[in-house]
């Protein structure tokens, strides 16, 4: 089975940077992915790597090593919307049908 | 908005009741997903099915069913409830390949009093 490990929150203030780590353990690996979600909504898909390097888009950025079972999501210049919760996730199954495994979420609190 | 649309929003009803909830995916995606989010068990994945068909299956219970019908929407049956199964039930969809992102409606709210 998989499983995912990541830090249940973090704290920071506006203009700041942070770096949400997510370590996995799965029996198949077919790319980590990130999804926001704020209080009671839809998560939200923000990135996915399938390979090792950095992914860009816009404020986000996420990386991923293969070989050391990681990856993180990068926020800069955050914004009080910012505050959420963010999820990796990995998928489960092959070509014929796959699932999403989530992580237990890290709750962003972004302050003034 | 991710296009994947969600009825009822809210459902409130008693023990041993059976519920049923919709989800129409977004236009062109082929595969839906149901995932279940609760306090104590964060997201959780249910089901999948491709095309009418079930391709995947997560830690769905005997009292739930799901299918999917050839106007591609989907339902999720949920019979004999128990308080336990509260919850935030989302629907996702996607496209076709491994690399296609799940997007997720707004969910349906479920309780059980």
């Amino acid at each position: 089975g998989q499983s995912l490990e990541q830090p249940s929150e973090v704290t920071a203030v506006e203009g700041a940077i942070v770096q949400i780590n997510c370590t996995y353990q799965t029996s198949g690996f077919y790319g980590l992915s990130w999804y926001q979600q704020h209080d009671g909504g839809a998560p939200t898909f923000l990135s996915y790597n399938a390979l090792d390097g950095l992914e860009e888009t816009g404020r986000f950025s996420s990386f991923l090593s293969r070989s050391d079972s990681y990856g993180y999501l990068l926020l800069q210049e955050l914004q009080m919307k910012d505050s959420a919760s963010y999820f990796c996730a990995v998928r489960e199954g092959n070509q014929a049908g796959t699932a999403l495994i989530f992580g237990k979420g890290t709750t962003l609190s972004v302050s003034s | 908005d991710s296009g994947v649309t969600q009825t009822p929003k809210h459902l409130i009803t008693a023990t041993g009741q059976r519920v049923t909830l919709r989800c129409s995916p977004r236009s062109g995606d082929l595969s839906v997903y149901w995932y279940q989010q609760s306090l104590d068990q964060g997201l959780q994945f249910l089901i999948q099915y491709y095309n009418g068909e079930e391709r995947a299956k997560g830690n769905i219970l005997e009292r739930f069913s799901a299918q999917q019908f050839p106007d591609l929407h989907s339902e999720l049956n949920l019979s004999s409830l128990e308080l336990g199964d509260s919850a935030l039930y989302f629907c996702a969809s996607s496209g076709t390949g491994l690399n296609q992102p799940q997007h997720f409606g707004d969910g349906t709210r479920l309780s059980i009093l």
